[in-house]
């Protein structure tokens, strides 16, 4: 069965730092999004993208944050200064259409020191 | 704007007992409603939604989920329990727009 893959699955980096979080979607999506988690908390909507352009996004998604997709597979989004309050399971997913459902990767947990 | 409430953090029930984890949810439009569980250290993974239809929307792993539209509520069911359910679980809304909202999640522990 086909699913979201994400990488690294774990991600340590100092405050101020860049950091690119990586995704490959299921293969026939056309709508992709980020989500993040900090610990004991709510999961919480970042951003979604269709056609080469964030589509909607949320108050947490700041100019610190961007996306992109490079290529045919990949989707990432880049914290261009890292905060400690970044710190937080990441989980990217997909959608075959508009309000189809949203398939989610394994997460990324990543700890700003 | 789109919002959902668990008002259970945790549940606990014996193994072969029906269990029910609860939602509610607010939204201005007709409601796209849906269920993930997640397991330590692993994604979120769909277990089952609801768009129309039928109330009863049968989901994997032998779950279900009632949508009541007067009581604007969207439980997760199931008759009988078992040691492996035992995992955080998330309602989730969605409005006309795309983003979804979860719910603050409910840790479901199911013992022998």
């Amino acid at each position: 069965e086909p699913e979201v893959t994400q990488t690294p699955s774990h991600q340590v980096t100092q405050m101020g730092q860049e950091v690119i979080l990586r995704c490959v979607p299921i293969s026939n999506h056309l709508y992709f999004y980020w989500y993040r988690q900090i610990l004991g908390q709510k999961v919480e909507f970042l951003v979604s993208f269709y056609n080469n352009e964030i589509s909607e996004k949320s108050e947490i998604f700041d100019d610190q944050f961007s996306v992109e997709r490079p290529d045919g597979s990949n989707f990432t989004l880049k914290i261009r200064s890292t905060k400690l309050e970044d710190s937080a399971m990441y989980f990217c997913a997909s959608s075959e259409a508009l309000r189809q459902t949203q398939y989610f990767g394994p997460g990324t947990r990543l700890l700003v020191l | 704007a789109q919002s959902v409430a668990q008002p259970e953090d945790q549940v606990n029930v014996a193994e072969g007992n029906p269990l029910t984890v609860k939602c509610t949810y607010s939204v201005s439009g007709n409601p796209y409603l849906f269920w993930y569980v997640q397991y330590p250290n692993r994604g979120l993974q769909f277990l089952l939604k609801y768009i129309t239809g039928d109330n009863l929307v049968k989901g994997s792993y032998g779950f279900e989920a009632e949508f009541n539209k007067s009581q604007t509520s969207f439980h997760l069911k199931k008759p009988s329990a078992l040691v492996s359910d035992s995992a955080l679980y998330f309602c989730a809304v969605r409005d006309n727009n795309n983003d979804m909202r979860f719910g603050a999640g409910t840790r479901l522990t199911v013992k022998p």
